[in-house]
């Protein structure tokens, strides 16, 4: 079975940083476009933003709200994806997602979550 | 950007009731919608997909139809395990965006 595992979330002041990383296996991870999705507490679903693959030049889209504040990257040798957010607001508060996107560019698979808490 | 909107925000039902969500896009996204059910303190699970591929495991009492701008989940007998917040999604183009979210509850 396709496993994510998230990892990197905690507690960080406003206006710093994070790094988020997601470890894939049981998958040809290098094959798949990759996703990050958050959720503040209690809310919905926000898509971050996505990479594509090796063929795809790595390339990149983000959600406008973001945009300018996030890094999306990966690291095919080590089956990783990585979220980078920078100048993190309390609304930055929320469970970080990363998820596998299939052939029909649909979410297939998740990992559990990671929680990022943004506080003074 | 392409909004979605869905209906009812919450749904309560009992075991063995036919239950129906509807997800309307903003702008026509042709079939590319699914569906997905998440359970608290859980990541989302995908059910559907193409607006009416049930993914592989899901079980056949959930389909999908629509196409254009109007999608409805069916699931055709509630069962206990039902419970939770279904949320649709597009992919038709950037940014991807998801719907608020419908709650279920059984009664």
């Amino acid at each position: 079975e396709v496993q994510l595992v998230e990892s990197g979330g905690g507690l960080v002041q406003p206006g710093g940083s994070l790094r988020l990383s997601c470890t894939a296996s049981r998958f040809t991870f290098s094959d798949h476009y990759m996703d990050w999705v958050r959720q503040t507490p209690g809310k919905g679903l926000e898509w971050v933003g996505r990479i594509r693959k090796k063929t795809n030049s790595y390339t990149t889209e983000y959600a406008a709200s973001l945009k300018g504040r996030v890094t999306i990257s990966r690291d095919d040798s080590q089956n990783s994806l990585y979220l980078e957010v920078n100048s993190l607001q309390t609304e930055d508060t929320a469970v970080y997602y990363c998820a596998r996107v299939s052939n029909d560019y649909v979410l297939d698979y998740w990992g559990q979550g990671t929680l990022v808490t943004v506080s003074a | 950007d392409i909004q979605l909107t869905q209906s009812p925000s919450t749904l309560s039902a009992s075991v063995g009731d036919r239950v129906f969500i509807t997800c309307r896009a903003s702008q026509t996204i042709n079939s590319c919608l699914a569906w997905y059910q998440q359970k608290t303190g859980k990541a989302p699970k995908l059910l559907i997909y193409k607006a009416s591929t049930l993914e592989s495991g899901v079980p056949s009492r959930f389909s999908g139809s629509g196409s254009g701008t109007e999608f409805t989940l069916t699931i055709s007998s509630l069962q206990p395990d039902d419970f939770g917040t279904y949320y649709c999604q597009q992919c038709k183009s950037y940014p991807i965006t998801f719907g608020p979210g419908t709650r279920l509850e059984i009664k």
